[in-house]
Order: structure tokens, then sequence, then C-alpha cells
């Protein structure tokens, strides 16, 4: 498996709380994503990075910011979270934007009550 | 939006039989790929087929690509149970400059 770990695993948290997830990559790919997977919906970009300290949105961006101070690290917050963000989140690597395979972490299951 | 859309959203088969999914999407791409996800777990590379490529073989894995009707097929064959996971397209990159998904195909197969 790629060197992927999202933490933590399992979070449950309340409506108005500020969330942070986390994703560590040993590979040192370039490119490194975060998507949320809903039933229906299948994976929907939230936002993305392609280097350190530069990030841009993706499809779902609104209620989320991302931060990237190291390669290995891509951070994802929620700044108030609401029960429309209980989802499952993941995140990706990859070396090139879009044009080789990405690897996927295990999964974030959060739950806004 | 989604660019790449599976069918069916759903597919039950026996033990043996070959599985046949499609993806279709809707603007110019300049590769398509298929993942595969078992319940709960992160989803896995299978295969990558370029615009210039009509069709790729990976083990018991056959897609074909057709530009001109934006659409694939990801072929499985002899399936196994351990092959019943979702299967997903996506799409890459494109106008969208990043992998686009597909809300997926449920794959069961009965042993």
């Amino acid at each position: 498996d790629a060197g992927i770990t999202q933490s933590p695993r399992h979070k449950v948290t309340e409506t108005g709380t500020p969330v942070t997830l986390r994703c560590h990559q040993t590979e040192n790919h370039r490119y490194m994503y975060w998507y949320r997977q809903d039933p229906g919906h299948g994976l929907r970009l939230i936002h993305y990075s392609y280097g350190v300290k530069d990030t841009d949105k993706g499809e779902v961006s609104d209620g989320y910011s991302v931060s990237r101070s190291k390669t290995e690290d891509f951070l994802l917050t929620l700044e108030s979270a609401t029960s429309s963000q209980t989802s499952v989140y993941f995140c990706a690597i990859s070396e090139q934007q879009g044009d080789t395979e990405a690897f996927f972490g295990q999964g974030t299951r959060l739950t806004v009550v | 939006s989604q660019q790449g859309e599976e069918d069916p959203q759903a597919l039950s088969i026996q033990e043996g039989e070959n599985a046949t999914m499609n993806c279709s999407y809707k603007t110019s791409i300049n590769n398509l790929q298929w993942y595969r996800q078992n319940s709960g777990r992160g989803l896995v590379h299978l295969i990558l087929i370029r615009s210039n490529e009509r069709e790729k073989h990976s083990g018991r894995l056959r897609v074909t690509l057709d530009t001109s009707k934006k659409s694939s097929s990801l072929l499985i064959t002899a399936s196994r149970a351990a092959d019943t996971a979702s299967y997903f397209c996506a799409t890459g990159p494109g106008s969208a400059r990043q992998l686009t998904f597909g809300s997926g195909t449920q794959l069961t197969v009965l042993p």
C-alpha cells in the first residue's frame, strides 16, 4: 500500500465545532487531494494541493479550508462543522495532476451531531 | 458535477461469469481510470487508459475506450467472490485539471 495515513479514522463532533483531519504521506508526491464520499454522489473533490503552500478549490469547497506546510502533510479543516458535512473523507496523492494513478488513504468517517 | 457516470448502478452475477460495467463522460479527457473500493476501504487503482488508446488489458481486466462516444467499459472475466466491490471510473485531467469520479457500480459476485 502507498504510504498514506489519515487521522483520525473515526470522529464524532458537535455542530458548530471546528474539526481538522490530517493526511500524511511518505511517498513525496507533489499532489494531494481531499475528497468526500456520500451515497449517490461518488467522490467529490473538496480541495487539492500542488505543492507546499499551494492549494486550490475543488467542486465542494464551501465550509472547508486546507493547509499544506510540508510536502508530507495536508490538513483539512471544517471551520464550523454542520450536519451536511457528515461524510467519509478520503485523502489521495499523485505524482502528476490527474494524469497518473492516484493513491488513496483508508478514509475518515466523520459524524456531525 | 460528475464527469463520469457508471452504468449499471448495481450488478449481481454468479462466480465464474463475466461482469461488464460502463462509464460515460461529457467533456474531453486525457485519460480514463478505473478504481475498485472494497467496503469500508479506500479506492485502489486498477487500470489507466489514455485517450489515444482503444483497449487495454491487465490480468482478468479489459478496458475499452471510445472517445467518439465518450464512453468506456470495464470487463472482469471469470469473476470471483473477492471481486465484490464498488467500481468507479475517473476522468482526467481535461478541463477539470484533476480526476473527476463517477458515482460507481456496486458489483456483487455470488459464490
